[in-house]
């Protein structure tokens, strides 16, 4: 079954800190993976697409790795600030000839001061 | 540009009430989507476009209805609503149907419906 799983759920950092996010999908054929973040009551932005043939993308403090052997994915955020609080989503697309993308759950980041 | 926009952002409904959510996008996109994303769930696909006058079937399609009469406007129709039609729902475009590893996807507010 094509699945996108993300963990934790939620978590709580203080201002500063890294952190990492974790993405397994078990979605095949695969194209691309897609982070993308959302505020709270807006629609997801995209952070960053890889493919199959590149392991990391940064985009600021963002940076995206991708080992498609063993199918995962990590978020890291580099000195976290308030505005980092998000919704953080990983989605998979599917090559099948046809457009197929699977959302994962997300993860609920909480930045403190 | 204004992206993708949708219209209302708010609603509250009675159940079997029907109603229809707007959308617009002003990028000149081929292919237009719309999803529901309920609470700790992903975002689910209810139907898509990959051009104006095609429509098809998404992953949750049942009560809901969509036409694609312009590259611009993609409304979702409610046609007997029910409380587990509650949610919030996303509009999205992107340039092609296609799995392009660069296609980026732009999604709209949302609007937040709420079925009693």
């Amino acid at each position: 079954k094509n699945q996108v799983e993300q963990s934790p759920q939620s978590l709580i950092i203080l201002e500063g800190k890294n952190c990492t996010l974790q993405c397994n999908y078990t979605v095949s054929p695969f194209s691309n993976l897609r982070w993308y973040k959302q505020d709270t009551g807006r629609g997801p932005v995209s952070l960053t697409i890889m493919t199959f043939s590149e392991n990391t993308k940064s985009n600021g403090r963002y940076t995206a790795t991708l080992d498609a052997d063993t199918k995962q994915s990590s978020l890291h955020i580099t000195a976290s600030q308030l505005s980092d609080s998000a919704s953080y989503i990983c989605v998979v697309i599917r090559n099948t000839g046809g457009f197929k993308t699977i959302f994962g759950a997300g993860t609920r980041l909480f930045v403190k001061a | 540009n204004a992206g993708v926009t949708q219209t209302p952002k708010f609603q509250v409904l009675k159940t079997g009430q029907s109603m229809t959510l707007q959308c617009a996008q002003d990028m000149n996109h081929e292919y237009m989507s719309w999803y529901r994303q309920d609470p700790g769930m992903g975002l689910r696909l209810i139907h898509y476009s990959v051009g104006a006058g095609i429509t098809d079937q998404g992953e949750v399609p049942n009560g809901y209805n969509v036409s694609r009469s312009t590259t611009e406007d993609f409304p979702l129709r409610l046609l007997s609503a029910a409380p587990s039609q509650t949610s919030v729902y996303f509009c999205a475009s992107s340039y092609s149907a296609g799995p392009s590893s660069y296609n980026e996807q732009f999604f709209g507010p949302g609007t937040r419906l709420t079925v009693l």
